[in-house]
């Protein structure tokens, strides 16, 4: 089994809409939980992180944690071309090392 | 540095060759990391530093890797021999690391692009 779980996609949302991207993770001491952005040929940037269950806004995006269901989403709000990109969740079992999903990968149509 | 610097960007290099990477993290992160990036894959973990020291080598594929960080600061990540299975990108991750507090997130360089050819 691997640590961190996503749907590879890829996910097509029209303009406009919200895409809601999953992630489930194998170790339950997990504490730090991590969303990243990828465009292509670029390097990961990080856009949100939630340590608490429940969710966590930041303008369009929000982050969703429940521990007990080992379960971490992220909902992207009134989606733009821009936001097309593959999406990492990444989890911290331990202080310092993030285990990271392969990531799914999100078309915005106009 | 304003963010995590990597050279060179791209790397073309023969079989058996060996090649160095290098990372400059932002500075005061005392915790620097590197991953590999296979097309179409997830991020690899390779090695962790905290300050100089190594205490997580664990993602090391084969002892042909091996990386060294000095002054807290700058990391070499070595390949020797490469092999055409090498080929990917090396990214490399600086945070703070604030034990106990949980994980702050890392801030990722532009990557090096290896291709073993």
């Amino acid at each position: 089994q691997k640590e961190v779980e996503q749907n590879s996609g890829p996910l097509s949302v029209p303009e406009g809409a919200i895409a809601s991207l999953n992630c489930t993770y194998s170790d339950r001491g997990s504490q730090s939980f991590f969303w990243y952005r990828q465009y292509s040929g670029k390097s990961p940037e990080l856009i949100m992180f939630i340590y608490s269950n429940g969710d966590k806004e930041d303008g369009r995006f929000t982050a969703q944690l429940n521990k007990a269901s080992q379960y971490v989403s992220l909902l992207i709000r009134d989606s733009q071309p821009s936001d097309s990109a593959t999406y990492l969740c990444a989890v911290s079992p331990w202080d310092y090392k993030l285990s990271f999903g392969a990531g799914t990968t999100v078309t915005v149509r106009a | 540095g304003a963010g995590v610097s990597q050279s060179p960007s791209n790397k073309v290099t023969e079989k058996g060759k060996d090649v160095e990477l290098r990372c400059d993290p932002i500075s005061g992160h005392t915790a620097l990391y590197w991953y590999r990036q296979s097309l179409g894959q997830g991020l690899e973990f390779l090695i962790y530093f905290q300050g100089n020291s190594a205490p997580d080598k664990s993602g090391l594929p084969s002892d042909r890797f091996s990386a060294e960080r000095t002054g807290g600061s700058v990391s070499t990540l070595t390949i020797q021999r490469t092999q055409q299975e090498d080929s990917a990108v090396y990214l490399c991750a600086s945070s703070f690391n604030r034990v106990g507090e949980g994980l702050g997130g890392y801030t990722f360089g532009s990557g090096t692009r290896l291709t073993v050819v």
